[in-house]
């Protein structure tokens, strides 16, 4: 029944390791999206792909890298973890029309150390 | 520089309470839409307002888009402790698929 799902939940990891969180929806929508919540609960945009074609990409190092095998799947890549890494990433799904209402995943804190 | 700035950053009231959130920008938007965000978990939508002036009601919430769409208020009545939660409030423009997310409103209502 899950709509969009995220794994893993939780991933703590030492700085300079390379990590990757994996996304999957299952509403049949055609664009998926990460975004990076800070400590403040700041939500910002990192990427979208539309039908597996990256539509969105903000300023964001080049480190991050997202992937979507298919119009379901959107995995973030992370290379060379820094601290300042650390935070809720949330992946999200939406059907664009023209209200564009996103259906986001449980979140994933990623913790470096 | 946020895109769209929310008022009060932090509200913490008593059960049975009025409030009111504000989401206010410089920028036009074609439509905005509010979302609660419970902790451990994702946003999640609660509206979308797409015609200046328009008023939407969900229950005890009073969602309205301002007539030159531009702000945004949420207005809740007789807060119960199951409100409780990050408020956000999210812009699109034209026909951009890319939402921008406001600062964000933390509510707590206590018992």
């Amino acid at each position: 029944d899950t709509a969009v799902s995220q794994t893993p939940k939780y991933l703590v990891t030492q700085m300079g390791n390379d990590k990757s969180i994996k996304c999957e929806q299952n509403l049949g929508h055609d664009t998926m999206y990460w975004y990076k919540q800070d400590s403040k609960k700041f939500l910002k945009i990192m990427f979208s792909y539309n039908n597996k074609e990256l539509i969105i990409n903000e300023t964001v190092p080049n480190r991050f890298s997202p992937k979507s095998p298919d119009k379901a799947h959107l995995n973030l890549h992370i290379n060379s973890l820094e601290l300042g890494d650390s935070a809720v990433y949330f992946c999200a799904s939406s059907q664009v029309a023209s209200t564009n209402t996103q259906y986001f995943g449980p979140g994933t804190r990623l913790t470096v150390l | 520089t946020q895109l769209l700035e929310q008022s009060p950053q932090f509200l913490s009231i008593q059960e049975g309470e009025n409030l009111t959130v504000y989401c206010n920008s410089s920028s036009v938007f074609s439509s905005l839409q509010w979302y609660r965000q419970e902790p451990g978990e994702g946003p999640v939508l609660l509206v979308t307002v797409v015609t200046g002036g328009e008023v939407k009601k969900l229950k005890r919430l009073t969602f309205q888009f301002g007539d030159a769409r531009k702000d945004s208020s949420l207005h809740i009545t007789a807060a119960q402790p199951g409100d409780t939660g990050l408020y956000l409030c999210a812009g699109a423009r034209g026909s951009a698929r890319q939402l921008t997310f406001g600062s964000g409103t933390q509510l707590t209502v206590l018992p």
